[in-house]
């Protein structure tokens, strides 16, 4: 069964950067993902489409500031300088046929 | 630009049914599938349905399957979902959203939201 697993909660200072972290379940490590982030009373919104190779496809106007990466079942999300619009809920989110998956997501707070 | 606008939220007796609707502009309706996803109170996302560009194929989760129905209109540009028998633990925020592209079925474009309470 597919699954995406993420870490409840993540911090990290204004100015400084994070990264974190979305893991494939056994099985489906060559899966593509995207990443959402959902601000407080917000809908979600699109981030970006991490593929296999590492390549970022983003949504219209997210900031260089944000980047993805992946390693083997591990797909990462950096943010750099880190801003207090920033402190959001990410959200990994993925497919298969039949069905779409979502993380649980991360609970991101700027210190 | 893409815009995907959900109505027809409200409160309603365990048991009961609600239509949600979602109008989409900005973009060529006919060419994309389109999703409902949804967020229950404090809770994560949580995907309910999907279905194909022209209608013909939709799959759904466990947890509404045989309950939900998703559909189409692409004449009027506009998603729906039905929803019967509903449970206290269908009340949720209920999302429109659109696929990236054929090639990234990625929900990549969402409505704000529509609010389903189910209580008695």
């Amino acid at each position: 069964q597919l699954v995406l697993t993420q870490s409840p909660s993540a911090s990290a200072s204004l100015g400084a950067s994070v990264k974190l972290t979305c893991t494939l379940s056994s099985g489906h490590s060559g899966y593509a993902i995207a990443w959402l982030q959902q601000q407080p009373e917000k809908g979600p919104r699109y981030l970006m489409k991490v593929d296999t190779d590492g390549s970022n496809s983003k949504g219209d106007g997210i900031p260089d500031r944000f980047s993805g990466s992946t390693s083997g079942a591990e797909h990462y999300l950096t943010i750099s300088s880190l801003q207090s619009e920033d402190e959001a809920d990410y959200y990994c989110h993925t497919w298969d046929t039949g069905t779409r998956v979502f993380g649980g997501g991360t609970k991101l707070t700027v210190l | 630009q893409v815009q995907l606008v959900e109505s027809g939220g409200g409160l309603v007796k365990p048991g009961g049914s609600l239509r949600l609707s979602c109008a989409a502009s900005g973009f060529s309706f006919s060419d994309y599938y389109m999703s409902w996803v949804r967020q229950a109170p404090g809770k994560g996302l949580q995907w309910v349905s999907y279905i194909s560009s022209s209608g013909y194929t939709t799959y759904y989760a466990d947890s509404v399957k045989g309950r939900f129905t998703i559909s189409r209109d692409n004449a009027k540009n506009s998603l729906y979902l039905q929803m019967n028998s509903l449970r206290a633990e269908d009340t949720a925020v209920y999302y429109c959203a659109r696929d990236k592209a054929a090639s990234a079925p990625v929900s990549a474009f969402w409505g704000q939201g529509a609010l389903v309470s189910v209580s008695s």
